[in-house]
């Protein structure tokens, strides 16, 4: 299998608190992880790509000093939405995949972020 | 930069029918395309990949072809169920092999 948990499932917060965000590959080593972000009615947007021991790679237009991502281990990768906004109430995901060339993603369950 | 459309957008149709669910891309240097499905407030599942050396893959219900030439991929859904109701997703990797760009969905709803 490939099981990837992501925790918490959602997360009700005063505007200006940062949030983490868990991302673990529970049954195998995750080499890369993913970050995507969903409003409502949309597609995924990814965020950021990770590698382990690296520094994530951010897609255009996303603030690389608003959402800090780590991945130190080969099982767990963090997001960390920093002083957040109303505006960054969204849908968060993230997926996970083996080393190697066309490995396929296998995603978690999202986290529910509202920013009050 | 690879786009990925979806159509249709919405689909309602009664159970028991066979359905079909369109995916086009533009970029058709792909490794694989994968179809995922996505409940309300949920993430995602994993339905079928289909690798770019192949034509479809089957799942019991499920069929996706893929047609590279033509930057389209299928989703055939045989007798559905009320069960089969939820946001498809498809979607084709972009750039470094990697990084998938997804389809704006398609939203079934599969009645009584």
């Amino acid at each position: 299998g490939a099981v990837v948990s992501q925790h918490p499932s959602r997360v009700i917060c005063k505007s200006g608190t940062s949030v983490k965000i868990e991302c673990r590959s529970l049954d195998f080593q995750a080499t890369t992880m993913f970050w995507y972000r969903q409003f409502p009615k949309q597609s995924l947007m990814l965020m950021a790509t990770s590698n382990e021991g690296s520094k994530a790679t951010y897609e255009q237009g996303v603030e690389k000093d608003k959402f800090l991502i780590n991945h130190a281990s080969l099982t767990l990768s963090t997001l960390t939405v920093t002083s957040a906004h109303p505006e960054d109430s969204s849908f968060y995901i993230c997926s996970a995949s083996r080393q190697g060339s066309n490995q396929p993603q296998h995603f978690g369950d999202g986290t529910r972020l509202s920013i009050l | 930069k690879q786009e990925v459309t979806q159509i249709p957008a919405a689909l309602s149709v009664p159970e028991g029918e066979n359905l079909v669910l369109n995916c086009s891309f533009t970029d058709s240097a792909i490794y694989n395309l994968q179809w995922f499905r996505q409940d309300p407030g949920k993430g995602l599942t994993s339905l079928l990949l289909i690798q770019s050396s192949q034509r479809e893959q089957t799942s019991g219900r499920l069929n996706a072809s893929l047609d590279k030439s033509s930057g389209r991929s299928t989703l055939y859904i045989a007798a559905s169920q009320p069960g089969d109701s939820a946001t498809y997703l498809c979607a084709a990797p972009t750039g470094t092999a990697s990084k998938l760009t997804f389809g704006t969905g398609t939203r079934l709803q599969v009645t009584l």
